[in-house]
């Protein structure tokens, strides 16, 4: 079993949907958690990073952590066909010797169709 | 404030050749990581230096790959000699805070195929 893991998709949605992102993890030691967005052909760029487990807004981003259910989630309003691309969740592990390890998830396809 | 700057972009071997790829992290980025990435699959950590140390290169599969940050500034990753399941994408990375908690500035990648 992965440490993190995620639905690769694909999503296709709408312009204007709200799409919803979800990931799970099962180490405990997983204090740091991010989205990254990955453009065909691209680097991953960070879109939120949280550190607690509630919300976090940023836009028509939201970032949803609950660490006593070890499930994030992020949360795209008014979804816009420059949304699509492919989002990565990230965990850093705040413990232990893999101190500040990044661990990503296999990352969701979205497709917003105008 | 130019980004992470990676060559070559695309390389294109025969197997059993081996390969070279450049970094040049974001200027003042202490931390830098070498990351695999697979079609379809998130990014994998093959090592990751604070200044000029690996602090993590568990990842590394060392018989083949090998890499060395001289100086605390750029990076080279290098597979010799390349096999077949190692055409992937491989993506450098680097970030301001060390201790590996912070925010990672990617580079675009060099996408390797190895026929």
């Amino acid at each position: 079993q992965k440490e993190v893991e995620q639905d690769p998709g694909p999503l296709s949605v709408p312009e204007g949907a709200i799409v919803s992102l979800n990931c799970t993890y099962s180490n405990s030691a997983f204090q740091y958690f991010m989205w990254y967005r990955q453009y065909s052909r691209k680097g991953p760029e960070l879109l939120m990073y949280t550190y607690s487990s509630g919300n976090k807004e940023d836009g028509r981003f939201t970032a949803q952590v609950d660490k006593s259910s070890k499930y994030i989630s992020l949360f795209i309003r008014d979804s816009q066909p420059s949304d699509s691309a492919t989002y990565l969740c990230a965990m850093v592990n705040a413990g232990g010797t893999s101190y500040g390890k990044l661990t990503f998830g296999q990352g969701t396809i979205l497709t917003v169709h105008p | 404030e130019a980004g992470v700057v990676q060559s070559p972009r695309y390389k294109i071997i025969e197997k059993k050749q081996p390969v070279a790829f450049w970094c040049n992290p974001i200027s003042g980025h202490n931390t830098l990581y070498w990351y695999l990435q697979n079609l379809g699959q998130g990014p994998e950590l093959l090592i990751r230096y604070e200044n000029e140390e690996a602090v993590d290169d568990s990842q590394l599969p060392k018989d083949r790959f090998s890499a060395e940050r001289l100086k605390g500034v750029d990076s080279t990753l290098k597979i010799q000699p390349a096999e077949l399941g190692d055409s992937a994408v491989y993506l450098c990375a680097s970030s301001p805070v060390t201790g590996g908690t912070g925010e990672l500035f990617f580079g675009e990648g060099s996408r390797l195929t190895v026929l």
